[in-house]
């Protein structure tokens, strides 16, 4: 059974900085990874895609990462700004592809 | 090319009433997903459809809750006699499955159940 997991919960960073945000699954038979953002209240933007024979996507000042064999995905975020703060979701598909599976997100803040 | 499509918006249903919510998937796509989210927490997956047939409904809860997708028509998510505790957003992704393949999500439906 696939599970993913999201670290950290929350995160706030003055304006600026560069950082990560993490996403494990425990099945490696994973097919599709999306990182999706979520602003509150509102429906799931697509970010990045990263399809089963790819190991990384960039989206301006975006980059995902996914590593199966350790069961990770990673989003960089360079030079953020308060318009990045959101909740950041990762979702995995596995190989069956019968569903996708999400991550509980992390709360990004962005602080000015 | 049009988004995927839910609506109502926003919907209020009184306890014990019946809620129906609609995804017309992207043209050209014949995958649809539905997924609940509560306030404050993530995602959780109902049920994933292809036209006219139920693929997976391991999420779905065994009482009051139904899906379709119909060949002619938007996908239907009904809930029956709905109670305090449905009260979430719900989501639906659609994907032609076709290959290695994005899912694309609608804004969602926002059920308030009074």
């Amino acid at each position: 059974k696939q599970e993913v997991t999201q670290i950290p919960a929350a995160l706030s960073v003055p304006e600026g900085e560069n950082l990560v945000l993490n996403c494990s699954f425990t099945d490696s038979a994973i097919y599709n990874l999306q990182w999706f953002r979520q602003d509150p209240g509102k429906g799931l933007t697509s970010l990045l895609l990263i399809q089963s024979s790819q190991r990384e996507q960039t989206s301006g000042r975006l980059n995902a990462s996914l590593d199966k064999s350790s069961g990770r995905s990673t989003l960089y975020i360079a030079a953020s700004q308060p318009g990045d703060s959101a909740t950041y979701l990762c979702a995995g598909e596995n190989s069956s592809a019968s569903k996708i599976i999400f991550g509980s997100g992390t709360r990004l803040s962005i602080r000015p | 090319n049009a988004g995927v499509m839910q609506n109502p918006r926003h919907l209020v249903r009184r306890r014990g009433q019946e809620a129906r919510l609609r995804c017309s998937p992207m043209k050209g796509h014949s995958h649809v997903y539905w997924y609940r989210q509560l306030p404050e927490e993530g995602l959780k997956f109902m049920v994933y459809l292809q036209k006219e047939n139920i693929i997976d409904e391991s999420g779905m809860p065994k009482e009051r809750f139904s899906a379709e997708f119909p060949k002619e028509g938007p996908s239907i998510l009904r809930i029956q006699q709905v109670v305090r505790g449905d009260s979430a957003a719900y989501f639906c992704a659609s994907s032609p499955r076709e290959g290695d393949t994005e899912a694309f999500f609608g804004q969602g439906t926002r059920l308030t159940v009074v």
